[in-house]
């Protein structure tokens, strides 16, 4: 059974601070590492992680494998208060359907 | 480019009460998820669909959950009777198709509560 693992579950900052967020996964026949952002209900898409070692970069979002360790990390950098919300981590391998960890609450304080 | 429309937005029900929601998953992705979100947790995969055949539907509740694609477009996931474990939010979901490594994208969810 695939399985991801998420940490921490929650985490507070000020306005300005850079996070790591955490994923790490179990993933039969692993094809990607997905990230999203869920602000209310809807899961909105930020990465998809395929390589090893390769930076996906968004503004001050940024996110990189590591196929070896099972694992993946979330950067922001500057974070704003626009920032808080779930951050979710999903792994995708030969079920082809998409099994997420239980998320980071994110809260950025002014 | 519409995204996936998902209704209704929110519905409370008593407990052994019958509850239904829709899906219009994103023009052409043949692939249409359903995942269930308790409060605190991840979405877990319910059923996934590829056109109007089920890929896997093995932690869907069959008892009381029941699912449905005609036509490879639109679906409905229907709990009857419902408990009060039920209460959540029901996450509908596409990709482009089942054997392309892309993304899914969601829609806005039905958050149901039941009393």
């Amino acid at each position: 059974e695939d399985k991801v693992v998420q940490s921490p579950l929650s985490l507070v900052v000020h306005e300005g601070d850079t996070v790591t967020l955490n994923c790490s996964y179990e993933v039969t026949n692993f094809r990607s590492l997905l990230w999203y952002k869920q602000e209310k209900k809807a899961p909105t898409f930020l990465f998809m992680l395929t390589s090893s070692g390769i930076e996906k970069k968004s503004g001050r979002l940024s996110s990189i494998l590591d196929k070896k360790e099972l694992f993946s990390i979330l950067n922001i950098t500057a974070t704003q208060t626009g920032d808080s919300a779930i951050y979710l981590c999903a792994g995708s391998g030969s079920a082809r359907q998409l099994t997420f960890g239980s998320g980071t609450q994110l809260t950025v304080l002014p | 480019e519409a995204g996936v429309a998902q209704s209704p937005r929110y519905k409370i029900i008593e407990k052994r009460q019958s509850v239904a929601f829709w899906c219009n998953p994103i023009s052409g992705h043949a692939t249409l998820y359903w995942y269930q979100q308790i409060l605190g947790q991840g979405p877990k995969l319910l059923i996934q669909f590829q056109n109007n055949g089920v890929v896997d539907d093995s932690q869907l509740p069959k008892d009381r959950f029941s699912a449905e694609r005609l036509k490879g477009v639109d679906s409905t996931l229907k709990i009857q009777p419902a408990k009060l474990e039920d209460s959540a939010v029901y996450l509908c979901a596409s990709s482009l198709n089942f054997d392309v490594n892309t993304e899914a994208f969601f829609g806005q969810g039905t958050r149901l509560t039941v009393v």
